[in-house]
This record gives C-alpha cells, sequence and structure tokens, in this order.
C-alpha cells in the first residue's frame, strides 16, 4: 500500500517554513524521506526507526508517530536549494521492499 | 567510489523491440531495486531482489523481467515494448536490511517508447 502524501506543492518565500506529511493505513515500521531536484536523481535525508523518533538534517528534522502511523518532515527557515519534490518511503512487504509515496513538490522562491 | 551505475542515460525504442537496462553497484549491497518516474509522479516500485538468485515483484511488475546472478548486477528486461512504458527508470540499491539503511539511487535512464 503506497503511503499518502500532503500536500502535493507547496510554494515558500526564503525563510518561510513547511511541514509535509506522510501517512499509511498499515503498520509503519521506519520511515525513509529523500529529496528529488529536477532532473536528477533522489537523495537520501534520513531514516526514522522507531515510533517517537525525531531526527534533524541541517535545518530540515523530521518526527516519526507509530501509533499514528504517520510521519513528518519539517523545512525551517527554508532556502532556495530546499527546492524539490520530497519523497517519503516505507516497507512494502515483509522482505523489505521500498515504496514510495508520490510526492510533495517544493518550490521555494527567493 | 562509482555507487549506482545505470546505462544507457537515454534510449528510444520502436514499440515491440526489446532492451536491458543495465545497473551495477560496488557497494556490495545486498537490496537492489528497479523503479519508473511518470512525469509528475511518483516512484512506483517494478522489482526488486534481496540478494543473488532471489527477485520478487514490486508495485507494477507486468511488461518486465529482472535477473540477479550477481551481487552486483540486477538488469531489467522490456520485453514487446510499449508507449505506456516510456518513463524514467532507475536503478537503486541498500545494504543488508532494505528498510534500515538508506537506498542509493543511480542517475536513471530516460525511456522513450514510439
Amino acid at each position: 500500500q503506497q503511503p499518502v502524501q500532503s500536500p502535493q506543492a507547496v510554494i515558500l518565500r526564503e525563510g518561510e517554513d513547511a511541514v509535509i506529511n506522510c501517512s499509511s493505513s498499515k503498520a509503519l515500521y521506519s520511515v525513509h524521506w529523500y529529496r528529488q531536484k529536477h532532473g536528477e536523481a533522489p537523495v537520501f535525508l534520513m531514516i526514522l526507526l522507531k515510533g517517537g523518533e525525531q531526527k534533524g538534517h541541517e535545518k530540515i528534522s523530521a518526527s516519526f508517530n507509530e501509533k499514528k502511523q504517520q510521519s513528518s518532515l519539517y523545512l525551517t527557515a527554508s532556502q532556495l536549494s530546499y527546492s524539490g519534490t520530497y519523497f517519503c518511503g516505507t516497507r512494502g512487504g515483509s522482505q523489505g521492499n521500498l515504496i514510495f509515496g508520490k510526492g510533495t513538490k517544493l518550490s521555494v522562491k527567493p | 567510489n562509482a555507487g549506482v551505475t545505470q546505462t544507457p542515460k537515454f534510449r528510444i525504442l520502436k514499440i515491440g523491440q526489446s532492451m536491458t537496462l543495465q545497473c551495477t553497484q560496488d557497494m556490495n549491497h545486498n537490496y537492489m531495486y528497479w523503479y519508473r518516474q511518470d512525469p509528475g509522479m511518483g516512484l512506483k516500485l517494478i522489482y526488486y531482489s534481496v540478494g543473488a538468485g532471489i527477485t520478487d515483484k514490486g508495485e507494477v511488475p507486468n511488461g518486465y523481467n529482472v535477473s540477479r546472478s550477481t551481487t552486483e548486477d540486477f538488469p531489467l528486461r522490456l520485453e514487446l515494448a510499449a508507449p505506456s512504458q516510456t518513463s524514467v527508470y532507475f536503478c537503486a540499491s541498500s545494504y543488508r536490511t532494505g528498510m534500515n539503511t538508506e537506498a542509493f539511487f543511480g542517475q536513471g535512464t530516460r525511456l522513450t517508447v514510439v
């Protein structure tokens, strides 16, 4: 079951904050977050492995609520370089395959 | 380190032709994946492998085949290409328990079927 991301798209001004959500109808064991810039391959940001875990990567952080089966990615004081499409990934089956949501397109304007 | 290498980068196929997309990684990763990405859409899992000799279907396997004879290589075969297979294809790999480690992606193969 593909995870569901919201919103589909976000437009920000430099310095503004954004939150991207990822939820699943199935139990979440871990959540991956990736960013893809136009015409490039997805690049890993972080993995959250436990319920309640929070992680940070520069001014980008994430939380994982196992009970609610959701994760959120927080982008604070956004920079132009944050523009791209953000994907969350979760386990799709027992063998640990990795399936992704449809992505959230983030555009940061000057 | 080369990481995950995909070839070719671009290809145009005629309807009904066949081709193999090559993927190789030099990180000794057990897990390998093939995804397709249509314009404005997310990444759809085609096939994946948890080790040499073991492959399994993902979300959209129809029209594709894979093999994993070595740890390093995971080719994707398209038989009887159709316009619906026009897409960007990404190969990825991860170490051991795939869900607990990051996936590394190749630079993609842009395929057009005409």
